[in-house]
């Protein structure tokens, strides 16, 4: 069966400092990845998402960016952090028109 | 994708049917309807999905309606571990990435 995994968990970062979470799915092979973000008592922002290694599409400006170097790898950056990076950050995974099943996503406060 | 519009908040008690609606008036012939639930602290969950048919399974059912404008989330036997955010989502396939826009949903509190 498909696994997602995500971390760290929680990370506590200060201001101007760099970011990296990882994202890596199991299981499956050319899955459609997705990070999004969710600030505090907020809805969930689709930030990037990647049909194939390399391909990298930005849904809003930020910044942040996304890298896929393998297949099922994905990864979110940062050269230097804001406050407002502040929030939840949850990696998905989706083929086709299959639902998309999210990690359990990693909490980022910036100090 | 089409927006959809749900009640902010609901309250069930534990034991009886807990029955989540959804309006999505602008929804086009090939979209979807998707629900998700976010347990506080947690990654989304995904729950059901349908296009045009009743939907069934093991966590819950969709009633959609013959003019796909509303359906309705049924959680047949509501616990308290079902207090969580549910999401209704209209989701369309383009052929590649298919996207999730999500609202702001609907704050379940399952009750004793």
């Amino acid at each position: 069966s498909q696994t997602i995994h995500q971390w760290p968990a929680t990370l506590v970062q200060p201001v101007g400092s760099p970011l990296s979470l990882e994202c890596t799915v199991e299981g499956t092979s050319n899955p459609n990845l997705y990070w999004y973000r969710q600030a505090a008592g907020r809805g969930l922002q689709l930030l990037f998402y990647s049909v194939g290694i390399g391909q990298i599409s930005s849904e809003v400006p930020q910044n942040l960016s996304a890298s896929r170097p393998q297949d099922r790898q994905f990864i979110l950056s940062s050269k230097k952090l804001l406050l407002s990076d502040s929030g939840f950050y949850l990696c998905a995974w989706g083929q086709g028109n299959s639902p998309l099943h999210f990690g359990n996503g990693t909490r980022l406060t910036v100090t | 994708d089409a927006k959809t519009t749900q009640p902010t908040s609901m309250d069930c008690a534990e034991g009886r049917a807990a029955n989540l609606p959804c309006n999505h008036s602008t929804i086009s012939g090939n979209e979807y309807v998707y629900w998700y639930r976010q347990i506080h602290s947690q990654g989304p969950q995904y729950i059901i999905h349908g296009l045009k048919n009743n939907e069934t399974n093991e966590m819950a059912s969709l009633i959609i309606t013959e003019d796909r404008k509303s359906s309705t989330l049924i959680l047949p036997h509501a616990t308290l571990r079902d207090t969580a955010v549910y999401y209704c989502i209209v989701r369309g396939y383009t052929g590649t990435a298919s996207k999730l826009t999500f609202g702001t949903g609907t704050r379940l509190q399952v009750t004793l």
